[in-house]
């Protein structure tokens, strides 16, 4: 079964900097596609970016970007220029390849932006 | 442009009676997915549909059934409800079809407390 690990419960990054958000993950698949949903306080979940396993760009949405070591099972979240808006909790997913497969979450890391 | 649109937004109940949520996906989404999320969790998958078909389960009690109508919505049915089931209830919808990018968008979730 995959399973996907966040290690770190909550980050702190002062505003206009940049911080990096940690997610692992265990599949024997190797067709694949992984995600990172933001939820702030209103509990929305929002999609912040997805990449495709079989590329081996790193996907980038504006200030996000992401650091995927297929080999390694890592992929990072990376926030340019924080804001305040930007504080939310943040979840790593991993989707099997397979049209209309689940997503599977990790436990999530709290993000706190300081003024 | 268009989002996944879930009712009730809030929704209080007693322990053992039933509760109905709701989900309408964005227009011209194929397929319907539902995540629980309890309080401090990450989202656990419950469900999903695609044209109107149970595409797969997740860890969903037999008390709770759901269903995929024609017009696409669909519809979670919660019965006997247990103190356990208070929780976020997401729907999520994808176009999977026609080579679509099956990227799952969340709706706002729907806040259930059982008392």
């Amino acid at each position: 079964a995959q399973t996907v690990t966040q290690s770190q419960p909550e980050m702190s990054v002062q505003e206009a900097e940049t911080v990096t958000l940690s997610c692992t993950y265990d599949t024997s698949e190797s067709d694949y596609y992984l995600f990172w949903y933001k939820q702030p306080p209103s509990r929305q979940m929002i999609l912040v970016i997805r990449q495709e396993a079989y590329k081996q760009q790193n996907a980038t949405e504006n200030r996000f970007s992401v650091n995927f070591q297929k080999a390694a099972k890592s992929f990072s979240l990376k926030i340019s220029d924080s804001q305040l808006g930007d504080a939310a909790m943040y979840f790593c997913a991993y989707r099997s390849g397979n049209q209309g497969g689940k997503l599977i979450f990790g436990q999530g890391t709290e993000l706190s932006v300081k003024p | 442009a268009a989002g996944v649109i879930q009712s009730p937004r809030h929704l209080i109940k007693e322990k053992r009676e039933t509760a109905t949520l709701k989900c309408y996906p964005i227009p011209r989404h194929d397929t319907v997915y539902w995540y629980q999320q309890g309080p401090g969790q990450d989202p656990q998958f419950l469900i999903s549909f695609y044209e109107k078909m149970q595409s797969d389960k997740g860890s969903i009690p037999d008390r709770f059934s759901a269903q995929q109508f024609s017009d696409y919505h669909s519809e979670l049915n919660m019965s006997s409800l247990e103190l356990g089931d208070s929780a976020l209830y997401f729907c999520a919808s994808s176009l999977r079809g026609q080579g679509g990018p099956d990227t799952q968008y969340f709706g706002p979730g729907t806040r259930l407390t059982v008392l």
